[in-house]
């Protein structure tokens, strides 16, 4: 019974790397989400997709940071020229529908602790 | 009116005692208050959540108290014990939106 699964566990870049977090949902579930969580903080919004589709982007920084829910494959949450203000935890959560509630609540992963030198 | 505001920042009790954890809320559009655990090293796991309807909740040892008109809802850890110890992360949503708001989170340290 596998839960989210994210990859890597940490993440150690250098200013002006990228940055490539994989978040494999849960199955069955169709619906990603990404949070950041800074450090003694709770987790905030980045992004929200479905297969192939970006449904809510609000969270997102304008620049930088993209995400993407291929047909096939892990979602992934890319980050360019990281910056020291990138590092946080990121998690990835899942759902089997848009609705969340008690019912099909998000799942979450264990996220990927991202380092910048 | 987006945030969720979560209070105490962190919480010492005793073994056997009762935890209480407090969230106030601006957007009266929220309809979904979950609480979340989250150990170290870990992911944030659902614990209980409650919808405006009801005034109250209880699993087990746990228990939200929601208070629609002062717009604040609270987790009640009754017989608290050690392997409660972590931080706990109020939230809300509302439909139409599926993001959930997040708490700044409370540190829960029971003390044996």
């Amino acid at each position: 019974n596998a839960g989210v699964m994210q990859n890597p566990r940490h993440l150690v870049r250098r200013r002006g790397q990228e940055a490539r977090l994989r978040c494999s949902p849960m199955k069955g579930h169709s619906h990603v989400y990404w949070y950041r969580q800074l450090p003694e903080e709770g987790l905030k919004f980045m992004v929200y997709l479905q297969k192939e589709n970006i449904i809510d982007e609000s969270g997102m920084p304008k620049e930088r940071f993209s995400a993407e829910f291929p047909k096939e494959g892990p979602s992934i949450l890319r980050i360019q020229q990281v910056v020291r203000g990138d590092s946080a935890a990121y998690f990835c959560a899942s759902s089997p529908r848009p609705r969340v509630d008690s019912n099909q609540p998000q799942h979450f992963g264990d996220g990927t602790r991202l380092s910048i030198l | 009116q987006q945030q969720v505001k979560q209070s105490p920042q962190s919480l010492i009790v005793q073994k056997g005692g009762i935890s209480i954890i407090n969230c106030a809320y601006e957007n009266t559009a929220f309809d979904y208050f979950p609480w979340y655990q989250q150990f170290p090293g870990k992911g944030p796991a659902l614990l209980i959540a409650i919808r405006p309807d009801v005034s109250e909740k209880k699993e087990g040892r746990f228990t939200i108290s929601f208070n629609k008109s002062a717009k604040q809802f609270s987790l009640h850890i009754m017989d608290s014990q050690p392997g409660d110890s972590a931080t706990y992360f109020c939230a809300a949503s509302y439909q139409g939106a599926q993001k959930l708001v997040f708490g700044q989170g409370t540190r829960l340290t029971i003390n044996p």
